[in-house]
């Protein structure tokens, strides 16, 4: 039992080039998020996925793109990288029954991005 | 909008003694509240959770928070602190299965 996955572990990019951060989960979650982390600012949602099939923005989802492949994998797209989304990047899944208020999630251990 | 806020961002004790690492939130309606731990280049984990009944809760490692409605606060609280406690705490408050974060709080524990 994996948890909660995701890769590439680090990355370089340079501004305007594009990538595709993988996620995956072995619980049987439901729901699936992706945040980003950088310092004195806590964790921010950029999108998530409530259940397959579906996605909805969170708090700063501008420069990104997702796409919930299936019911275990939830992807995050940088389209056209900025110095801006440097950041680490954390995927989280809860839910497997209940409501989603109730339940802890999950979190891979991230993915730290540098835009040069 | 409900928000958490984490007053201190670092916070320093000796091992053996107490520690308290402070939480404080505003919502509407009831507060879901969680606590979660970082290790460096680690992702979060969860420690424990306030959701109803006892006001003081106890999760992983030997925390506990105790949650006041009056005062509006979900103070994490450990009697009796270790090196390997010295992390990076977040609270969190579940707002309709979506976590808003505070901005977490470094907390050292020196020998």
């Amino acid at each position: 039992n994996a948890g909660v996955t995701q890769t590439p572990k680090f990355q370089v990019l340079k501004t305007g080039q594009s990538m595709t951060l993988q996620c995956a989960q072995d619980m049987n979650h439901n729901s699936m998020y992706w945040y980003r982390q950088d310092p004195g600012m806590g964790l921010r949602l950029i999108y998530y996925s409530a259940s397959e099939g579906t996605t909805d923005k969170g708090e700063v989802p501008n420069g990104y793109n997702v796409s919930r492949l299936n019911k275990r994998e939830f992807s995050l797209r940088l389209e056209s990288a900025a110095p801006s989304q440097t950041s680490v990047y954390f995927c989280a899944s809860t839910g497997t029954s209940g409501m989603l208020i109730y339940n802890e999630q999950f979190f891979g251990p991230g993915t730290r991005l540098t835009v040069l | 909008a409900q928000s958490v806020a984490q007053p201190e961002d670092q916070v320093n004790v000796a091992e053996g003694n107490p520690l308290t690492v402070k939480c404080t939130y505003s919502v509407s309606g009831n507060p879901y509240l969680f606590w979660y731990v970082q290790y460096p280049n680690r992702g979060l984990q969860f420690l424990l959770k306030y959701i109803t009944g006892d006001n003081l809760v106890k999760g992983s490692y030997g925390f506990e928070a105790e949650f006041n409605k009056s005062q509006t606060s979900f103070h994490l609280k450990k009697p009796s602190a270790l090196v390997s406690d010295s992390a990076l705490y977040f609270c969190a408050v579940n707002q309709g299965g979506k976590l808003i974060f505070g901005q977490g709080t470094e907390l050292s524990v020196k020998p």
